[in-house]
């Protein structure tokens, strides 16, 4: 089946512009997960949705970062006034998240979007 | 704050031998997650292990967890090349808690 779609997968913007960057998950998954991964680093967490509202959004460096996820499935995260230090790729995950199996599934990977501040 | 350790950080081996990378987390955690990459591409799940002594095997790759140690080990035995990647430990920070720490990776690379 499909798996987690990102798009687009490639995004170069200018200083102090504003971008979204879209996640599709896989169908069924109810829990969405972003992290964001700098060169030679590992993920690192930045927000966590079960359904729609965020569960945990205690990664989210400042208040230029946003995201939402309004039906529960397609989740968008929205970078205002970004900045060089921004450029990283950005991963979203997901899961399928059943109750009394909660926290002990594995978070699929999609293909990342790789965002460039010039 | 958990903190997540790997080593080494770079690996390089020959095809045929063994070897274990290793994976020290700070806290308390009840899931450990092993993931590989490939260059330029996303994160593919390996292995969880869920529970003290766990061990999981596929292939030529094999995780354990110590949670009383809080250790876990990627054995990997009789390298190939297509071993080569980056493998990143990923833990929970805490009981029923989703958001996982990931370690900064082991690369990996098999030279024939």
């Amino acid at each position: 089946g499909a798996g987690v779609s990102q798009t687009p997968s490639n995004k170069v913007t200018e200083k102090g512009k504003y971008v979204e960057l879209r996640c599709d998950p896989i169908s069924g998954h109810t829990a969405l997960y972003w992290y964001r991964q700098s060169l030679g680093q590992g993920p690192e967490f930045l927000i966590y949705f079960q359904g729609t509202g965020a569960a945990d959004d205690s990664g989210l460096p400042n208040d230029r970062f946003f995201a939402v996820r309004p039906e529960g499935s397609v989740s968008t995260l929205k970078i205002q006034r970004t900045e060089r230090g921004d450029s990283a790729v950005y991963l979203c995950a997901s899961s399928l998240n059943e109750r009394g199996l909660a926290g002990r599934d594995t978070q699929y990977f999609g293909p990342g979007t790789r965002l460039t501040v010039l | 704050e958990l903190k997540v350790e790997q080593n080494p950080l770079f690996l390089s081996m020959q095809e045929g031998k063994n070897y274990t990378i290793y994976c020290n987390y700070s806290t308390t955690s009840d899931r450990l997650y092993w993931y590989r990459q490939d260059p330029g591409k996303s994160l593919e799940s390996l292995f969880v292990l869920l529970s003290n002594g766990a061990v999981k095997q596929e292939g030529r790759l094999m995780a354990s967890l110590d949670t009383k140690a809080r250790l876990s080990t990627l054995h990997i035995t009789a390298a190939v090349h297509d071993l080569s990647a980056t493998y990143f430990c990923a833990v929970a920070d805490s009981f029923g808690n989703e958001k996982l720490t990931f370690g900064t990776g082991t690369r990996l690379t098999i030279i024939p």
